[in-house]
């Protein structure tokens, strides 16, 4: 069981460089979220999709752009990186429906734009 | 959302328990109290949630204040292992998408 899978695990960007991360999950999951950590910080919300066809800006939305595929993948699209952008990303997906599921995180893409 | 307030940091010794506090005075009546951990170089682990009463799970205890504006997560007897940054967090019924979303935490250290 593969619970949520994040593909690439490291990548370095140039500035201006476009790159699409990939998040997919096998629980039959609704709900499907994407965080940004910078070092030594908590995790931000940059977008979620409560259900497959619907997607919303969560806290620093500006620079990304996602897409839900389908109920099971979830991509975040970086069309200009900058260096801003550095940091660890995190997908997560939950069943929703109610705020008493809990949530499973992959393991992060650590992203680096130089 | 509403907010939570954690200690930055708390130390522990081996095989000793660990309370770790938080404060939500802003709660609502149909908040979830959940709590996640973040292991290094790991994407966060949900650890355990509760709404008013007390719970208990192979990983830890979670104790609810009567007025439910703060509570505090009970690692029985901390390893090495739980090493890790502790966050508490406050789902909201109401939010689209049932987001999750993060303060700071409280960085555990636990010495052998």
């Amino acid at each position: 069981n593969a619970g949520v899978t994040q593909t690439p695990k490291f990548q370095v960007l140039k500035t201006g460089q476009s790159m699409t991360l990939q998040c997919a999950q096998d629980m039959n999951h609704n709900s499907m979220y994407w965080y940004r950590q910078d070092p030594g910080m908590g995790l931000r919300l940059i977008y979620y999709s409560a259900s497959e066809g619907t997607t919303d800006k969560g806290e620093v939305p500006n620079g990304y752009n996602v897409s839900r595929l389908n109920k099971r993948e979830f991509s975040l699209r970086l069309e200009s990186a900058a260096p801003s952008q550095t940091s660890v990303y995190f997908c997560a997906s939950s069943v929703g429906g109610g705020s008493y599921t809990e949530a499973f995180f992959g393991q992060g893409t650590r992203l680096t734009v130089v | 959302d509403a907010k939570t307030t954690q200690p930055n940091s708390m130390e522990s010794n081996e095989e000793e328990p660990v309370h770790l506090p938080c404060n939500h005075s802003t709660i609502s009546g149909t908040d979830y109290i959940h709590w996640y951990r973040q292991l290094p170089s790991q994407g966060p682990e949900y650890v355990i949630h509760g709404l008013t009463s007390n719970v208990n799970n192979r990983m830890a205890s979670l104790a609810i204040a009567e007025d439910r504006k703060s509570s505090t997560l009970i690692l029985h007897r901390a390893t090495l292992r739980d090493a890790a940054v502790y966050y508490c967090i406050l789902r909201v019924p109401k939010a689209a998408g049932n987001k999750l979303t993060f303060g700071g935490g409280t960085r555990v250290l636990v010495k052998p």
